[in-house]
């Protein structure tokens, strides 16, 4: 079975400008969750879609917004980048029923410049 | 503010030694936690889980989970160059139901010396 899946694995932009990016979950997951990883403040969670209803938020601006669609894709999009969004962004998908496991993917390298 | 403290050590043992992690939250409605290893350059991985007060044990891993004092810790047995990575630990108020909305701690790095 394959991985979470995430496009692009790394990305440059500039200040203001906005991004967008893409999360596959595992066949069969209806969950996905998003988190951003920085050195200074770790693993922070963003938002966690199920069946394309964002069910959870974490504390992240209005700049940051996700969306997921019918085949549980999800896609995040950060608009107005700052230096401070320089981050790993990874995507993580749960098959809600069995509410142990969450497989993250490999993320999306963004560097702000 | 919900947090969860872990040491960033490193924290360095010798191969074939137990290796202590330790995770500290402040949610007292926490109500599910996880162990997760990240090697470098990687994304993070399950280890194991714990709901219950008490022990887990799994293959050389032991979580184990105080709520009274808002405790955690993984223990590794039989410590091997393999298992040197970044450990997060990481809570949820959730019950059962989805895993959604961790709150990680920042990790201990481990190293295992052959």
């Amino acid at each position: 079975k394959a991985g979470v899946t995430q496009t692009p694995r790394y990305l440059i932009k500039t200040r203001g400008q906005q991004v967008t990016l893409s999360c596959s979950p595992i066949s069969g997951h209806r969950s996905v969750s998003w988190y951003q990883q920085t050195p200074g403040q770790g693993l922070q969670f963003l938002f966690e879609y199920f069946s394309e209803t964002q069910r959870n938020k974490g504390n992240f601006p209005g700049r940051f917004s996700g969306r997921q669609f019918s085949n549980s894709r999800s896609e995040m999009n950060v608009s107005t980048l700052e230096l401070g969004d320089s981050a790993l962004y990874l995507c993580a998908s749960s098959f809600v029923a069995s509410e142990e496991t969450q497989y993250f993917g490999p993320g999306t390298r963004l560097t702000v410049l | 503010q919900k947090e969860v403290e872990q040491n960033s050590g490193p924290l360095s043992v010798p191969e074939g030694a137990i290796a202590s992690l330790n995770c500290t939250y402040s949610d007292r409605g926490s109500q599910s936690f996880f162990w997760y290893r990240q090697y470098s350059g990687k994304s993070p991985e399950l280890i194991m889980f714990i709901y219950s007060n008490g022990d887990k044990e799994d293959g050389r891993f032991t979580a184990q989970l105080n709520k009274a004092s808002q405790y955690v810790s993984l223990l590794i047995r039989d410590s091997q160059p393999s298992d040197s990575a970044t450990y997060l630990c990481a809570v949820s108020e959730n019950y059962g139901g989805s895993q959604g909305n961790l709150i990680f701690g920042k990790g201990t790095k481990l190293s295992v010396k052959p």
